[in-house]
């Protein structure tokens, strides 16, 4: 069964603090790896779209990376706008998507 | 903001009843997913639809069903609903079924079931 881990859960961070936020993925047929943003009450936003190992996609102060077995996105600088939870998803040959549970970040000023 | 649309936004109904939820999708989308969300949790793929026909269609039992219109707008019915139906609905289009299309959002119906 495909498998999708976020980590952190939640990730606190000062403005200006850089971090990354991790996606695992357990997968059958990869044909493509996403990050989302979701905002309180709203629907995902998308951010990246990733197809194969070693690909690297960049948005301002986020950077998307992925390798066989897990994404990052890396925040640099953030600033409290970039507050939000953060999904990953994947979809397979069968074009199911599976996601994570995602990782909430808070951006303090 | 996507172009996706959905409505209503916020719905209350009673255990056992029956909803119905629409979504239009974004121009030149010919794909539209449904999936469910509950409160601290991702999306849960529901259903997908291409060309009025369901092409593929996650955990969830018969009770959930769909439909696809020639312009390419959706429904997702739930029939005899519980209370663990609960949960932010969302519609997602994209320009075509193949696993690698990006999926763009509408901004969800929140369901209470009570």
């Amino acid at each position: 069964e495909d498998q999708v881990t976020q980590s952190p859960e939640a990730l606190r961070l000062q403005e200006g603090e850089s971090s990354s936020l991790n996606c695992s993925y357990t997968v059958s047929g990869l044909r493509g790896l996403f990050w989302y943003r979701q905002d309180p009450g709203k629907g995902p936003e998308f951010l990246f779209t990733l197809y194969s190992a070693g690909e690297e996609k960049e948005k301002e102060r986020l950077k998307a990376t992925l390798t066989k077995k897990e994404s990052f996105l890396h925040i640099t600088a953030p600033k409290p706008e970039d507050s939000a939870t953060y999904l990953c998803a994947v979809r397979t040959n069968a074009g199911k998507s599976t996601f994570g549970d995602g990782t909430t970040l808070t951006v303090k000023p | 903001e996507t172009g996706v649309t959905q409505s209503p936004t916020h719905l209350i109904k009673t255990r056992g009843q029956q909803v119905t939820l629409r979504c239009s999708s974004q121009s030149g989308h010919n794909t539209v997913s449904w999936y469910q969300q509950a409160l601290g949790q991702g999306p849960q793929f529901i259903f997908q639809y291409y060309r009025e026909e369901e092409n593929g269609r996650g955990n969830f039992p018969p009770r959930f069903s769909g439909l696809q219109f020639p312009n390419y707008s959706s429904e997702l019915n739930v029939n005899a609903l519980e209370l663990d139906d609960s949960a932010l609905y969302l519609c997602a289009s994209s320009r075509g079924q193949g696993a690698g299309e990006t999926q763009y959002f509408g901004p969800g119906t929140r369901l209470l079931v009570l």
